[in-house]
């Protein structure tokens, strides 16, 4: 596509629900990123895809957060047994490879209530 | 630790006159520095980029920033601010350029005055 799309663009769930947020790169990138942005903050880094694998998974928070991209395209962040705190916008980005730039999403806000 | 502080958590600036937003990092080595602007509800969009080369790096929206090795700076700057540049500005970085995070500042919020 010509842009990173994510879906949702909102989702409100309860404590303790399980979540899928997708995020579908430019075509044609191999490389794909997830970060969080909480209110106030700078995005930070959750993991990181080359391909269809995790080739750095160090910012993902506990082992709530999990994340895959089985055909190394599409990506779908899943975080299990919500919190609160896990409540922030969720961007992702992508670039090619050795790329010297990382296109970035418009972001799914997750409400966790 | 690697880190980007960005000192300024909210400035206004009248429409017209100079911006410079902060930026100090601190690597190891020299890193990648990138220059990023976010509307409210929007996605980050690029302003600029430094990897090597020339220090004073222009950018979209009439932006440019310059890379200070000595300061560990990278600011940005916009000769004339236009009241559509009011926004959330990041300052990023990573060691390379291929399949390394980006490590982002907490940002800067610009509000414009007329």
């Amino acid at each position: 596509g010509a842009g990173v799309s994510q879906t949702p663009s909102n989702k409100v769930t309860e404590k303790g629900k399980y979540v899928e947020l997708r995020c579908d790169p430019i075509s044609g990138h191999t490389a794909l990123y997830w970060y969080r942005q909480s209110l106030g903050q700078g995005p930070e880094f959750l993991i990181y895809f080359q391909g269809t694998g995790a080739a750095d998974d160090s910012g993902l928070p506990n082992d709530r957060f999990f994340a895959v991209r089985p055909e190394g395209s599409v990506s779908t962040l899943k975080i299990q047994r919500t919190e609160r705190g896990d409540s922030a916008v969720y961007l992702c980005a992508s670039s090619e490879q050795g790329g010297s730039g990382y296109t970035f999403g418009s972001g799914t806000r997750l409400t966790v209530v | 630790a690697q880190s980007v502080t960005q000192p300024d958590i909210h400035i206004t600036v009248s429409e017209g006159a100079s911006l410079e937003l902060r930026c100090n990092y601190s690597y190891g080595a020299t890193p990648y520095l990138f220059w990023y602007v976010q509307s409210p509800g929007q996605g980050l969009q690029l302003l600029l980029k430094y990897f090597s080369g020339d220090t004073l790096v222009q950018g979209i929206k009439g932006f440019e920033a310059e890379f200070k090795r000595s300061q560990s700076s990278f600011n940005l700057r916009k000769p004339s601010v236009h009241w559509s540049d009011a926004a959330e500005y990041f300052c990023a970085v990573t060691l390379n350029q291929a399949g390394t995070a980006l490590i982002f500042g907490k940002g800067t919020t610009l509000s414009v005055s007329s």
